[in-house]
């Protein structure tokens, strides 16, 4: 049974890159032809979609990703160098991207989630 | 793009049904059979409850089904249960996009 975790540094300070990780466990990412994507949630308010990558089977192309329009010039999504784990990277951040930050299998559908980790931004 | 829009809470009673509509525009919703419906306690991850605007995965209890009409998507909940009560997202694929809607909060009273 495929679960998620994600896992990173809880604080951030303004203005620098935040950096998560999610790992796969029971699986593979390109064990088949998955999307995966990342999903925050600021504290008392709704989901907010990050952006989403592609794999299919054994290949992973770093084309193939798709990115929220309003986080686009910010935001990178890869796999990591395990094959069992993908990325999260957002620059220049600010007290706005305070929030729970998931990772998900899924496009638009997504069945399996992360827990969520918290992080902060804050001096 | 915009974030779908939900009523911000509905309510009803044990055994009762209620509905929580998810409007979009035809770049969404109305674009795609795409929609899906999850459901979040506090302090959870969300929990997939409809796929594909109708489509309900395995262990998910059979008063829960989804519709869609144009660019609104409704989830339908009947026969009410205390364990219901929760917050309730909707979400569509928008081609280079995906898009949640603002939450429900769902009320058992």
């Amino acid at each position: 049974q495929v679960q998620l975790q994600e896992s990173g540094p809880g604080l951030v300070k303004p203005s620098q890159t935040l950096s998560l990780i999610c790992t796969v466990s029971g699986g593979s990412i390109t064990s088949g032809d998955y999307y995966w994507s990342w999903i925050r949630q600021p504290a008392g308010q709704g989901l907010e979609w990050i952006g989403r990558m592609y794999t299919s089977g054994r290949t992973y192309i770093s084309g193939n990703t798709n990115y929220n329009p309003s986080l686009k010039s910010r935001v990178t999504i890869s796999i990591g160098t395990s094959k069992t784990q993908f990325s999260l990277k957002l620059i220049s951040v600010t007290a706005a991207d305070t929030a729970v930050y998931y990772c998900a299998r899924g496009s638009d559908t997504f069945d399996i989630w992360g827990q969520g980790t918290m992080v902060t931004v804050s001096s | 793009q915009s974030a779908l829009t939900q009523p911000r809470s509905v309510s009803g009673s044990p055994g009762q049904s209620v509905t929580i509509s998810c409007t979009g525009t035809s770049s969404d919703v109305g674009g795609y059979d795409y929609v899906s419906w999850y459901q979040q306690h506090p302090g959870k991850a969300p929990k997939l409850m409809i796929s594909d605007v109708t489509k309900r995965p395995s262990g998910v209890p059979d008063r829960f089904s989804g519709s869609k009409s144009g660019n609104t998507a409704s989830l339908t909940i009947s026969g009410l249960q205390p364990e219901d009560e929760a917050d309730y997202y909707c979400c569509s694929y928008a081609g280079s996009y995906t898009v949640f809607g603002g939450g429900t909060k769902l009320t058992v009273l």
